[in-house]
């Protein structure tokens, strides 16, 4: 089955920096890739998402690329505010069979002001 | 946004009690909804896939009849813990997607049960 593996598991920037998470994915059949944002003890939401037919996707600050022919994907989210201070979680959508979202460990990311 | 509800936000009870949680989408209908398990700084780990009308799909090392999963109605899922010990003491996340949607791609979540084992 797919397995996703997501990297690093802490990350701490100061404010208007850059942060960058990266996540490598096991099924070359997966098309779909969500990442989610999950602040303390709220629910996770989705943030920005990319089908395996773009390369890159782009809201304000935050983007996606995904390389498929590596099997990985990546979240940039440039100019960093203390707000985006959160966990976030990668995700591939398998196929074959019951299509399911896989998770990866998640980023925990601080923002330092 | 597309909202799921989920009650209760939070259980204390014995060990050897049943608790049930619900998951409700409000302003959508559902198909599908999924049940995670969230353990402190970790990641969600997918428990079930619930299907309107039909039995639940579980994951490998999920015990069915420990977890009984009902999907009556496509704005419905429940997720009972029977039998409950310290060790199933957990966060408990279920998610939906819109029925118009694509798949089940784009999830919303449930706020989480949190769920405590005396």
């Amino acid at each position: 089955g797919e397995n996703v593996e997501q990297h690093p598991s802490t990350l701490s920037v100061q404010e208007g920096d850059s942060a960058v998470i990266k996540c490598t994915y096991s099924d070359s059949a997966s098309n779909y890739f969500p990442w989610y944002k999950q602040e303390l003890g709220k629910r996770p939401q989705l943030i920005i998402d990319i089908r395996s037919n773009v390369g890159e996707k782009k809201d304000q600050r935050i983007a996606v690329t995904l390389n498929k022919t590596a099997k990985h994907f990546s979240l940039h989210i440039t100019e960093t505010q203390p707000e985006d201070s959160a966990v976030y979680f990668c995700a591939a959508l398998t196929q074959g069979g019951s299509e399911k979202l896989v998770f990866g460990k998640g980023t925990k990311l601080t923002v330092n002001p | 946004g597309a909202v799921v509800s989920q009650h209760p936000s939070r259980v204390i009870c014995k060990s050897g009690t049943s608790v049930k949680i619900e998951c409700r989408s409000l302003d959508f209908q559902a198909t599908t909804m999924f049940w995670y398990r969230q353990f402190p700084k970790q990641s969600l780990m997918l428990m079930a896939t619930s299907n309107e009308g039909s039995k639940a799909t579980y994951e490998q090392g999920v015990e069915k009849d420990k977890f009984l999963i009902n999907h009556a109605s496509l704005t419905l899922s429940t997720l009972t813990v029977t039998s409950a010990h310290p060790e199933d003491s957990s966060f408990y996340i279920c998610s939906a997607s819109d029925i118009q949607g694509r798949a089940n791609e784009k999830l919303f979540f449930g706020s989480g049960t949190q769920l405590s084992v005396l």
